[in-house]
């Protein structure tokens, strides 16, 4: 079974100011690892994900993430925000396996960016 | 592409009712949906795995006489909350899988549905 923690319930920031959300994961097999983005009233939307291969990937709108496997994280980081990146943010694992379903969340991190 | 919609966005029933909610996959063919709860400030929690012409998988402590689930074609799942009561008011969000040959199958996730029992 897998596990998500994001250690941060809440992150203020000041508009322009890089920002990091932390995410941890437990699983006793190789994981695939996502992040996504939701906002207010809406589905969640893939901000970005990690399968295999380069452990940095990056999302279009500025935001990248990297996997560390021996500290089991997958922090989401992106150098300088805008208004526009308030949200909540979810992290999430699957098990690394062809024909994987499951998705376990994290609880989120609400992101919200000061003027 | 990739779209899946949700309807209705927002329901208001009685206590006692029976509230339907429907998940379509758009412009591709899903041969999974999932369906989650989301109660306010929380993450997803999933309820149930509906594989297109079988039964659902229901998580451990969802009840599946309350919330049924019918997924009757690759674009179409239906989670129906019967006998609705007020701690059922919560974020429906479903999700539906891409069928690719792929090792991974993203889920694409519809825009939820808010469920307000009275």
């Amino acid at each position: 079974a897998q596990s998500v923690t994001q250690l941060d319930s809440q992150v203020p920031v000041f508009e322009e100011a890089p920002v990091e959300l932390r995410c941890n994961y437990s699983s006793s097999v190789s994981v695939y690892l996502f992040w996504y983005v939701q906002y207010p009233n809406q589905g969640l939307q893939l901000l970005l994900k990690y399968l295999s291969g380069s452990t940095l990937v990056e999302s279009i709108n500025g935001f990248e993430a990297e996997f560390n496997k021996s500290q089991t994280s997958f922090h989401l980081r992106k150098p300088s925000v805008h208004i526009s990146d308030t949200a909540e943010y979810f992290c999430a694992v699957s098990p690394g396996r062809r024909g994987a379903q499951k998705l376990v969340f994290g609880q989120g991190t609400r992101l919200t960016i000061n003027p | 592409g990739a779209v899946v919609s949700q309807h209705p966005s927002r329901v208001i029933c009685k206590s006692g009712t029976s509230v339907k909610i429907e998940c379509r996959s758009l412009d591709f063919q899903a041969t999974t949906m999932f369906w989650y709860r989301q109660f306010p400030k929380q993450s997803l929690m999933l309820m149930a795995t509906s594989n297109e012409g079988s039964k659902a998988t229901y998580e451990q402590g969802v009840e599946k006489d309350k919330f049924l689930i019918n997924h009757a074609s690759l674009t179409l799942s239906t989670l129906t909350v019967t006998s609705a009561h007020p701690e059922d008011s919560s974020f429906y969000i479903c999700s539906a899988r891409v069928l690719a040959g792929s090792s991974y199958n993203e889920q694409f996730f519809g825009p939820g549905t808010r469920l307000t029992v009275l």
